[in-house]
């Protein structure tokens, strides 16, 4: 059974960079047609794709964060990383990896979230 | 961006009833890249269906996925109690990737 789990420091401070990690168990992140993404849900608001990685670190970001994302793989350890720099409030959320599959495009194993608070 | 609109935004039903949940985009999705999940408080989201109608592997039958264009819908015949939960689609025609913004599946 593929898992996913997140990792990471649950309050960061203004203006810091958030760093989110997810291990995947299962499954090898080097899998051909499997992408690795981040997605996030803010209080009370819906889903947001973050950005997607593949193991030969071919990269896609949503434009709205594309400026201050930046996604990374590291296939010795099977896991994938997430960095936010210049966080807001607006960024605090339940952070989620996810893994996809390109053939229909839809995000077939998920972690359980991190939950990530920006205040000073 | 493709705008994904789901609705009712809270559906109360009865174990045994049937539940229609509808997804409607903002253009066309051509591609049939469509998919539904069901998300409980606490745990990670679950693929139901893909590709519009394929369900997912070890998903009951009771769970259906249909439409075509911009009008989707998830239903779900004879509902178990364990079905009470938030649901939302996703597309994946063009990016950036989105996905509605939820429905509630409450027990009446």
């Amino acid at each position: 059974q593929v898992q996913l789990q997140e990792s990471g420091p649950g309050l960061v401070k203004p203006w810091e960079t958030l760093s989110l990690r997810c291990n995947v168990s299962g499954a090898s992140i080097k899998s051909v047609g499997y992408f690795w993404t981040w997605i996030r849900q803010p209080p009370r608001k819906g889903l947001e794709w973050i950005g997607t990685i593949y193991f030969t670190e071919s990269v896609y970001y949503n434009p709205s964060l594309k400026s201050r994302v930046r996604l990374s793989v590291d296939s010795s350890k099977n896991q994938f990383s997430l960095e936010l720099s210049y966080v807001t409030a607006a960024d605090t959320a339940v952070y989620y990896c996810a893994r996809l599959r390109d053939e229909w495009g839809h995000f077939d194993f998920w972690g359980q979230g991190v939950p990530v608070t920006v205040s000073s | 961006e493709l705008v994904l609109t789901q609705s009712p935004g809270t559906l109360s039903l009865s174990p045994g009833e049937r539940a229609t949940l509808s997804c409607r985009a903002s253009r066309d999705i051509r591609r049939n890249f469509l998919a539904w999940y069901q998300h409980k408080p606490g745990q990670a989201p679950r693929l139901l269906i893909y590709g519009v109608s394929r369900r997912a592997t070890g998903i009951p039958d009771r769970f259906s996925g249909g439409g075509s264009g911009t009008d989707f819908t998830l239903t779900i015949n004879r509902l178990e109690p364990e079905d009470f939960a938030v649901y939302f689609c996703q597309q994946f025609e063009s990016s950036p990737y989105t996905f509605g913004q939820g429905t509630k599946l409450e027990s009446k």
